[in-house]
């Protein structure tokens, strides 16, 4: 079946610097990924939607320039968390779109990444 | 708009118990329904999901749900639990015209035994 990978699994950094999380798509193109942001015990927050080539879409209420969105090619998206605060500590999923034949259009999630902010 | 209500958020059963976690949803056009598990520190695996063919959808794991579009529900059910069941289960849907996935709040699996 279609595997994404993320890095790192888990990143401590101090208040103030940046953060870059991989997602890669290992055995399927991806022109579309998707990532999420769940707090303790709660549901999946989509962020924004990326696309290969071109600008993020982002949700309402996600702050583009602080989530820093690239997809530069069809098996990586990266997701910068820049000038981190506690408050952006948090786990991060990624999701890749599958559209090869029979793949209904599926979204295959990745096994997330937990940001603590010190 | 389309929207996901997951009625309990913990749901606690005996080994070999019969499993039943709810999920209603709320959709202006024909949805795609589905239903992801979640084990601590991990992402999301896709347990079965609905697109508009057979309303009885059986999944991985021994999980099925039905849609019911008079209801409006699509309850996850299987018939015997497992210690390995416990988990964190989503519901989603989906507008088939969209991309993006609207999840419910989970319902957190205990299997007791």
């Amino acid at each position: 079946g279609a595997v994404v990978s993320q890095h790192p699994s888990r990143v401590i950094c101090k208040s103030g610097t940046s953060v870059k999380i991989e997602c890669r798509s290992l055995d399927f193109q991806a022109t579309t990924m998707f990532w999420y942001r769940q707090f303790p015990k709660k549901s999946l927050m989509l962020m924004a939607t990326s696309n290969e080539g071109s600008k993020a879409t982002y949700e309402q209420g996600v702050e583009k320039d602080k989530f820093l969105i690239n997809h530069a090619s069809l098996t990586l998206s990266t997701l910068t968390v820049t000038s981190a605060h506690p408050e952006d500590s948090s786990f991060y999923i990624c999701s890749a779109r599958d559209l090869g034949p029979g793949q209904g259009n599926e979204q295959y999630f990745g096994p997330g990444t937990r940001l603590t902010v010190t | 708009a389309q929207s996901v209500t997951q009625l309990g958020s913990h749901v606690s059963v005996s080994e070999g118990a019969l499993v039943l976690l709810r999920c209603n949803y709320s959709s202006s056009v024909p949805p795609y329904l589905f239903w992801y598990v979640q084990y601590p520190n991990q992402g999301l695996q896709l347990l079965l999901k609905y697109t508009s063919a057979a309303t009885l959808v059986k999944g991985i794991n021994g999980f099925e749900a039905e849609f019911k579009k008079s209801e409006t529900s699509f309850h996850l059910t299987k018939p015997s639990a497992h210690m390995s069941d416990a988990a964190e289960y989503f519901c989603a849907v989906r507008a088939y015209n969209t991309d993006k996935l609207i999840f419910g709040t989970g319902t957190r699996l205990q299997v007791f035994p």
